[in-house]
C-alpha cells in the first residue's frame, strides 16, 4: 500500500529563517509527486509536480526536490504570507489504481514577523 | 474564470436523508475527484473519474456514490448519510486523464445529525 509521511507536523519560523519540509514515501511505482498549499478553510492550491529523482522545481521562495524515497520543500527567507499547510501527494504507478492520489497529513507552517 | 464550483457550500442534514453535492468544472478537464478532509486524518480520496462514464474507488468509498455522465459534472451522492460522514468535502479536477496537478473547489462543509 502506498504511504506518504510528512514531517514535521508543525513548523514555526521567524521571517527570513529558511527551512525545509519533508515528504517521505513508499510506493510500488511513482508516476508523480505533487506539492500543494492549503490556507485555512480553502481548497488546496497546486504548487509543483516532480516525476523523477533528481528533479527540482522552483517558484518564488519555494523549491521542491525529489529523491527515490523522499521529497523536500525548501523555503528560503519565508514571509508571514507563506504561512499555510503544505501537503504532498503521490500518484499511483498503475495496476488497478491508476488514477489514485494519496496525500500526506501535511505540515502546518507558521511564519512570525 | 477557470474554476471548480461546489454546491452547496454548507449543509446540515439528518441521518438517512439522501443528499447530493454537485461539482462542476469549466476547464474541459478529463479527471475529476472527490475528497474528504478530517482533523488528524488528512485529505482522503473517495472516488475519482478519468473520463466520462469511467469512475473508480479511492481510499474511502463506502457510503458514497458518484456518476460522470458529462465531462464537466461529477456529483457526489450520499444515499443514507450517517454522522461519521460529517466532514469537509472537496471536489477537484485535472487536465490529464490520470490526475496530479489538480484544481480544487472551495469545499462543502457537511454536518449529519
Amino acid at each position: 500500500e502506498d504511504q506518504v509521511t510528512q514531517s514535521p507536523e508543525a513548523l514555526r519560523l521567524q521571517e527570513g529563517e529558511s527551512s525545509s519540509l519533508n515528504c517521505s514515501y513508499t510506493v510500488s511505482g511513482l508516476r508523480g509527486l505533487f506539492w500543494y498549499r492549503q490556507d485555512p478553510g480553502k481548497g488546496p492550491e497546486f504548487l509543483f509536480t516532480l516525476y523523477s529523482a533528481g528533479e527540482e522545481k522552483e517558484k518564488e521562495r519555494l523549491k521542491a526536490t525529489l529523491t527515490k524515497k523522499e521529497s523536500f520543500l525548501h523555503i528560503t527567507a519565508p514571509k508571514p504570507e507563506d504561512s499555510a499547510t503544505y501537503l504532498c501527494a503521490l500518484l499511483n504507478a498503475g495496476g488497478t489504481s491508476y488514477g489514485k492520489l494519496t496525500f500526506g497529513q501535511g505540515t502546518i507552517l507558521t511564519v512570525h514577523p | 474564470e477557470a474554476q471548480v464550483t461546489q454546491n452547496p457550500r454548507y449543509l446540515i442534514t439528518v441521518t438517512g436523508k439522501k443528499l447530493t453535492v454537485t461539482c462542476s468544472q469549466n476547464m474541459n478537464h478529463e479527471y475529476m475527484s472527490w475528497y474528504r478532509q478530517d482533523p488528524g486524518l488528512g485529505l482522503r480520496q473517495i472516488y475519482y473519474s478519468m473520463n466520462v462514464e469511467v469512475t473508480d474507488k479511492g481510499d474511502v468509498p463506502e457510503g458514497y456514490k458518484v456518476s460522470r455522465k458529462e465531462k464537466r459534472n461529477f456529483p457526489l451522492i450520499l444515499e443514507s448519510p450517517s454522522p461519521n460522514q460529517t466532514s469537509l468535502y472537496f471536489c477537484a479536477s485535472s487536465p490529464g486523464p490520470s490526475g496530479g496537478s489538480q484544481y480544487f473547489g472551495p469545499g462543502t462543509r457537511l454536518l449529519v445529525l
